[in-house]
């Protein structure tokens, strides 16, 4: 019952490297979620995924890009690595639009960009 | 008004100590609210839903009251355990399953 997985768990990067984390569920889950959380402060969501093969920026999508080419996996793409992008990164699932749904998190990706 | 709000604290209270969070929210037409948990550094984990006028799970109570749009959680005979920071969780009125995190509650329990 493994739930929503991020791989993987901690990350540093050099400044303009890129990366892609990754993101799977085993629910069935129709809708996918990125967030990322800096210290201190509440999570932001950056993309998100109704279904496979549909795909929408939340508030914070620069710098990033995502894919869902199946209803398992949603990986998140950083092609120019900023240190802004210093964060965790908090990969959620939710069953369906009904809003009595919660969504499950996955442990996230600590990432650091030097 | 933001639309989800909550006593940021840090709310600090002795062990076997009961303490209740508020939560406020702005879209009258809500219907569904959960309560998560989040340690620190850690992913936020699903600790109550919230549908009709409340639900207990154990030592925790949430209650709901939408006449004047407050959600409150209750922890009983609080534990070390329970230190973590609390956050109100409202789904937005739309068809992505979009969440509003409230900026969260910080508990420390102490000895």
């Amino acid at each position: 019952n493994a739930g929503v997985t991020q791989t993987p768990k901690f990350r540093i990067l050099k400044i303009g490297q890129s990366m892609t984390l990754q993101c799977t569920q085993d629910m069935n889950h129709n809708y996918m979620y990125w967030y990322r959380q800096d210290p201190g402060m509440g999570l932001k969501l950056i993309y998100y995924s109704v279904g496979a093969g549909i795909t929408d920026k939340g508030e914070v999508p620069n710098g990033y890009n995502v894919s869902r080419s199946t209803t398992e996996d949603f990986p998140l793409r950083l092609e120019l690595a900023a240190p802004s992008q210093t964060s965790v990164y908090f990969c959620a699932s939710k069953r369906d639009r009904q809003s009595n749904q919660p969504q499950h998190f996955g442990d996230g990706t600590r990432l650091s960009i030097l | 008004r933001k639309e989800v709000e909550q006593d940021p604290g840090p709310f600090n209270v002795p062990e076997g100590a009961t303490v209740a969070f508020n939560c406020t929210y702005s879209n009258s037409a809500s219907q569904s609210f959960f309560w998560y948990r989040q340690d620190c550094r850690k992913e936020p984990k699903l600790l109550m839903s919230v549908y009709s006028s409340g639900n207990e799970d154990g030592r925790f109570t949430a209650q709901l009251n939408r006449a004047s749009q407050y959600i409150s959680l209750l922890i009983r005979d609080s534990k070390l355990s329970d230190s973590a920071t609390y956050l109100c969780v409202v789904p937005r009125p739309s068809n992505t399953g979009k969440l509003i995190f409230g900026q969260g509650t910080t508990l420390q329990v102490k000895p």
